[in-house]
């Protein structure tokens, strides 16, 4: 099993649409959470943390359910600006610190 | 515009030649990170810096091999690669690396090596 896996896509819908995808992590001991941004051809940038409470930041919803070991981004209204390859990141520091990408969820929104 | 600078942004090369990437951040952060990414792989973590003392090595082969002069450059030294070794290798950048790890990395543009 990965140790983190997300659904590779390509997701494709309506602008304005509502899209939402999960990442699921298999080590329990994981401390920290992030959704990246990776655009064709770019470096990944930092979307959001994603917090034991959840968190909102404008159209994104990041949660963290740790019981079941996946953590989501939900996308409302979606533009056009938001097609992009969406980034799981999964932290553990210990004695073998890890951060481990997931290999990304392709989306890609049409007019 | 990004914090983090990479050079060269394209590089070929064949498997005897020695050649280094860089890597310079701007941000005033303490730790830096060297990732390799494949072709429909995931960014795989090489090496991590923190205040210049290496702290991770992810079973990288010794054919790569890291530099840290000083908490704002970061070096990749490469020497008899193989073709399997022809990826993007972004640096990266983040205030700190420790126990509860949970800060934002910021990237450069990468570096993309083609090995003939």
């Amino acid at each position: 099993r990965k140790e983190v896996e997300q659904d590779p896509g390509p997701f494709n819908v309506p602008e304005g649409a509502t899209v939402a995808f999960n990442c699921t992590y298999s080590n329990s001991a994981s401390q920290s959470f992030f959704w990246y941004r990776q655009d064709c051809r770019k470096e990944p940038k930092l979307l959001m943390s994603v917090y034991s409470s959840g968190n909102e930041d404008g159209r994104f919803t990041a949660q963290l359910n740790r019981a079941s070991q996946y953590i989501s981004l939900l996308i409302r209204d979606s533009k056009l600006s938001d097609s992009a390859t969406y980034l799981c990141v999964v932290t553990l520091y210990s004695s073998a610190s890890k951060i481990i990408f997931g290999s990304g969820t392709r989306l890609s929104i049409r007019p | 515009e990004t914090g983090v600078t990479q050079t060269p942004r394209h590089l070929v090369m064949g498997m005897t030649n020695k050649k280094s990437l860089k890597c310079e951040q701007h941000l005033g952060h303490n730790a830096m990170y060297w990732y390799k990414q494949s072709a429909k792989k995931p960014l795989e973590l090489m090496f991590v810096y923190n205040f210049k003392e290496q702290t991770e090595n992810n079973s990288v082969p010794s054919r790569f091999s890291p530099e840290c002069p000083n908490s704002s450059h970061l070096f990749l030294h490469l020497h008899t690669l193989q073709p399997e070794d022809s990826a993007l290798y972004l640096c990266a950048s983040s205030q700190d690396f420790g126990q509860g790890f949970n800060q934002p990395q910021h990237f450069g543009d990468g570096t993309r090596l083609s090995i003939l």
